[in-house]
């Protein structure tokens, strides 16, 4: 079935250490984007991709660098994680940027002692 | 991106259709309107979108007025299964900024 994986669905993660969230889709997507949602709150931007080779910064990028370096995969690495990266992630991807609507995958929760 | 503005909550009884309004007054002529759900935690559901014209798919209705300032979302025969978080996001770039949403209780 096509769509969004990314992977782990869980982890606990101790402060310090790196952590790289995948996230794979086999659409054939140009655009793709990361997202967190805390409690309670909406999901915000952290990075987007609007085709392979190419990376934008949405509204939280601080903490977070990402990559594109084939149009399938989109990883989202935090350098040395801290509580504050606590969250649920979730990747998404769409054909084009505007005017297509995005396909989010499952999410990552990920909790940052 | 034009700002979004939405009810913090509604109730539908089930069966019923489910007018779910929103508010984007700043909205450029190159935005489009998109609806998303959250059902739990789950990640989010694209449900639909439009720029100018109403748009209607099998899930759901998108009517927006003619000056674009507002639109509404219909889910034509509410089930307790549409209890959700619903967004209604206003973008030109494909970027989407999320709210807060209307929190859609379906009720028996």
């Amino acid at each position: 079935i096509a769509g969004i994986t990314q992977a782990p669905t869980s982890q606990i993660l101790a402060a310090g250490r790196r952590m790289t969230l995948r996230c794979t889709q086999d659409m054939r997507h140009n655009a793709m984007y990361w997202y967190r949602q805390d409690l309670g709150l909406g999901l915000r931007l952290i990075h987007y991709s609007n085709t392979a080779g190419t990376t934008g910064k949405g509204e939280v990028p601080d903490g977070y660098s990402v990559s594109r370096a084939n149009t399938d995969d989109f990883p989202l690495t935090l350098a040395s994680a801290v509580p504050s990266q606590t969250s649920v992630y979730f990747c998404a991807s769409s054909k084009e940027g505007r005017g297509w609507p995005q396909h989010f995958g499952d999410g990552t929760r990920l909790s940052i002692l | 991106d034009a700002k979004t503005t939405q009810p913090p909550s509604m109730d539908c009884a089930e069966g019923r259709a489910a007018n779910l309004p929103c508010n984007h007054s700043t909205i450029s002529g190159n935005e489009y309107v998109y609806w998303y759900r959250q059902i739990h935690s789950q990640g989010p559901q694209y449900i639909i979108h439009g720029l100018k014209n109403n748009e209607t798919n099998e899930m759901a209705s998108l009517i927006i007025t003619e000056d674009r300032k507002s639109s509404t979302l219909i889910l034509p025969h509410a089930t307790l299964r549409d209890t959700a978080v619903y967004y209604c996001i206003v973008s030109g770039t494909g970027k989407l900024i999320f709210g807060q949403g209307t929190t859609l209780q379906v009720k028996p």
